[in-house]
């Protein structure tokens, strides 16, 4: 099956720095993918839909310049969490559909977790 | 808000058939209904999908009645490997709408 990846598994960063995340698909080109963030036994929540080579959809109360999104590539998508504070702490997860096929499965990577002191 | 609940947790015991129900109360008539398994920290791994009736696959059955406002995920014979959190997703037209339900913590004993 399809694989996405993730990178770096885990964080820890200061208050007030940046940490870029990377998403990559390995064996599709991806024209879309997709971040959520998940809190400590809670559901995941998307974030924004981003699209190779356009800018990204952030959902309602998402702040667009904190998290910032590019989508360079049919491969690559990055989350930047600019200015991280100890709030943004969480686990970061992106997904990909394979638009090759015609499902509703999206295909999801390992996660990033990230923690802000 | 979209509101697509789901019992919190479920307990079961090898060898026994589990059935997980999501209410879909804000469902639009072009989602689909998807179901994911998620083990901790790490990313959710899909086990199915459909829009109405019955699906089944090599691993789990999906039944949708026809007002579609639940959905209810079937695993036949669970394992211990089996223990994860199930998720319920509504997927829009194009994949405009992503909403997951709030998840079942599903336990399984030997």
């Amino acid at each position: 099956g399809a694989v996405v990846s993730q990178h770096p598994s885990r964080v820890i960063c200061k208050s007030g720095t940046s940490v870029k995340i990377e998403c990559r698909s390995l064996d599709f080109q991806a024209t879309t993918m997709f971040w959520y963030r998940q809190f400590p036994k809670q559901s995941l929540m998307l974030m924004a839909t981003s699209n190779e080579g356009s800018k990204a959809t952030y959902e309602q109360g998402v702040e667009k310049d904190k998290f910032l999104i590019n989508h360079a590539s049919l491969t690559l998508s990055t989350l930047t969490v600019t200015s991280a504070h100890p709030e943004d702490s969480s686990f970061y997860i992106c997904s990909a559909r394979d638009p090759g096929r015609s499902s509703y499965e999206q295909y999801f990577g390992p996660g990033t977790r990230l923690t802000v002191t | 808000l979209a509101k697509t609940t789901q019992p919190i947790s479920m307990d079961s015991y090898e060898g026994q058939e589990v059935n997980i129900t999501c209410s879909h109360n804000n469902i639009a008539t072009n989602d689909y209904i998807t179901w994911y398994q998620q083990f901790p920290s790490q990313g959710p791994r899909f086990i199915i999908q459909g829009y109405k009736t019955k699906v089944t696959n090599e691993v789990a059955s999906l039944f949708i009645p026809a007002d579609r406002k639940s959905s209810t995920l079937s695993l036949p014979r669970v394992s211990l490997s089996d223990t994860a959190v199930y998720y319920c997703l509504e997927v829009g037209t194009g994949f405009q709408k992503l909403v997951f339900g709030t998840g079942t913590r599903l336990l399984v004993s030997p």
